[in-house]
């Protein structure tokens, strides 16, 4: 079955840019939505976005002016780029592959998650 | 979309029955999809379209409800089973999620 594997800093200053990158096993990029979601330290899951098997970017309002997904395909990739971190944006990231159902993306396949702390 | 769930957290013992609910903050039809996650580990599915068992998923697991008010309910817990469980609607963008309710061993 699809496999996660996602890596990137651990440490960023604050107004400075958050980069991950996860990349897929057992998988191709038509075959789900390939998604990327946040939980901040004992709280709740947050969508930051998503890229469509026809390549259509999705985004969280609340993140979209400094938010930036894309994907390699040849390489079996996506990213995410945040610009401008602050403390509020430390949370474990976890990469995601999705299922769309009806009108929305259902998450079944996720990496192991990444802690991202914004300290300086 | 707003979703409130409910309790935050609770407390029960093997063999319990237990019910958590989903309340969105507008109408999403029977789009809402319940995972359970353990501590330092990724969410995984149990129930999506409000009722419908995610493959592999206990049967003591059931879903329930549509519009804006749902549950989750767990016959017979299991040890396996305390964890913490989210709720999240699949209905309209940005897709969002519950607050979490916590299952504990009293």
């Amino acid at each position: 079955h699809v496999q996660l594997h996602q890596w990137g800093a651990g440490l960023v200053r604050p107004s400075e840019t958050l980069s991950l990158t996860c990349t897929i096993s057992n998988g191709s990029f038509p075959d789900f939505h390939w998604s990327w979601l946040r939980q901040p330290p004992g709280k709740g899951l947050e969508y930051i976005g998503e890229v469509s098997p026809s390549g259509y970017i999705n985004y969280n309002p609340s993140l979209k002016s400094r938010l930036t997904i894309s994907v390699d395909t040849s390489r079996k990739q996506f990213s995410v780029n945040l610009t401008s971190v602050t403390g509020a944006d430390t949370a474990v990231y976890y990469c995601a592959g999705g299922v769309h159902i009806i009108r929305g993306v259902r998450f079944d396949y996720w990496g192991q998650g990444s802690l991202v702390t914004v300290s300086s | 979309i707003q979703l409130t769930q409910s309790p935050p957290s609770l407390s029960a013992s093997v063999g319990d029955t237990v019910s958590i609910t989903c309340r969105a903050s507008q109408g999403i039809s029977s789009h809402l999809a319940w995972y359970q996650q353990k501590p330092g580990k990724a969410p995984k599915v149990l129930i999506y379209s409000a009722s419908t068992l995610q493959t592999g998923v206990p049967s003591r697991f059931s879903g329930s409800g549509s519009g804006t008010d749902f549950t989750l309910t767990i016959t017979s817990l299991q040890p396996e089973d305390f964890a913490t469980y989210f709720c999240q609607q699949l209905n309209s963008y940005p897709l969002t999620f519950g607050g979490g309710t916590k299952v504990e061993i009293k």
